[in-house]
């Protein structure tokens, strides 16, 4: 596609509940990553993927995080049991090249608004 | 950890104004520096990349300098336009290969 799209824009969540996120990444597009963004914060790093290898989960906060990219084209992140402190604009991004360190730029999707009451 | 912080938190000026927005880093074992620019509700656009051997990068009416050994970066806009609102992020890349965003510098150029 022309760019990172993501879907849903919004969603508004139960405490407790199950959401899913996807993001379908630019086509052709190795690095994939996914960011949690608070409220006048900047990015903060959850996870990377090459391809479909999940090559970096460092950044997810708890077992109740989880990030997939079967086909290593899209990508879904899962987040279980919602907290209120998990409302935040998680943002999906990709680079074409294979390696985190590279000096390509990274491409944004939109976002998803995420609001756990 | 890297730190990365971003001064001003918010600016206004006048449309045609030239403006600087600073960003500075605790550790200077970077690869890359990038500049971002994120509109209300949006992702963020790549604005300018800076490699950890380069001292600037220029796009049109955007500059950005790096000073790696201080640790600093700035991002200088010439002839500010209404359009150039919106928040400005600075991402470090360390040799470690994580990306460290700052808190952004939220800009208002008023027409």
């Amino acid at each position: 596609g022309a760019g990172v799209s993501q879907s849903p824009r919004y969603k508004v969540a139960k405490r407790g509940q199950d959401v899913a996120l996807r993001c379908d990444p630019i086509s052709g597009h190795v690095s994939l990553f996914w960011y949690q963004q608070a409220l006048g914060q900047g990015p903060e790093f959850l996870t990377y993927f090459q391809n479909e290898a999940q090559l970096d989960k460092s950044g997810l906060p708890s077992d109740r995080f989880f990030a997939e990219r079967p086909e290593g084209s899209v990508s879904t992140l899962k987040i279980q049991r919602t907290q209120q402190e998990d409302s935040a604009v998680y943002l999906c991004a990709s680079s074409l090249g294979p390696s985190r360190a590279t000096n390509e730029k990274l491409f944004f999707g939109s976002g998803t608004q995420l609001s756990v009451l | 950890k890297q730190e990365v912080t971003q001064i001003p938190a918010a600016l206004s000026v006048p449309e045609g104004e030239n403006l600087v927005l600073n960003c500075s880093f605790t550790d200077s074992a970077i690869y890359n520096l990038q500049w971002f620019r994120q509109d209300p509700g949006k992702g963020l656009t790549s604005l300018l990349l800076i490699q950890s051997s380069q001292r600037e990068q220029t796009s049109g009416r955007l500059n950005a300098s790096l000073d790696k050994s201080s640790g600093r970066s700035t991002l200088y806009i010439a002839a500010s336009q209404p359009g150039d609102s919106a928040t400005y992020l600075c991402a470090v890349v360390d040799t470690g290969n994580q990306f460290y965003f700052g808190t952004g510098t939220s800009l208002t150029v008023i027409p």
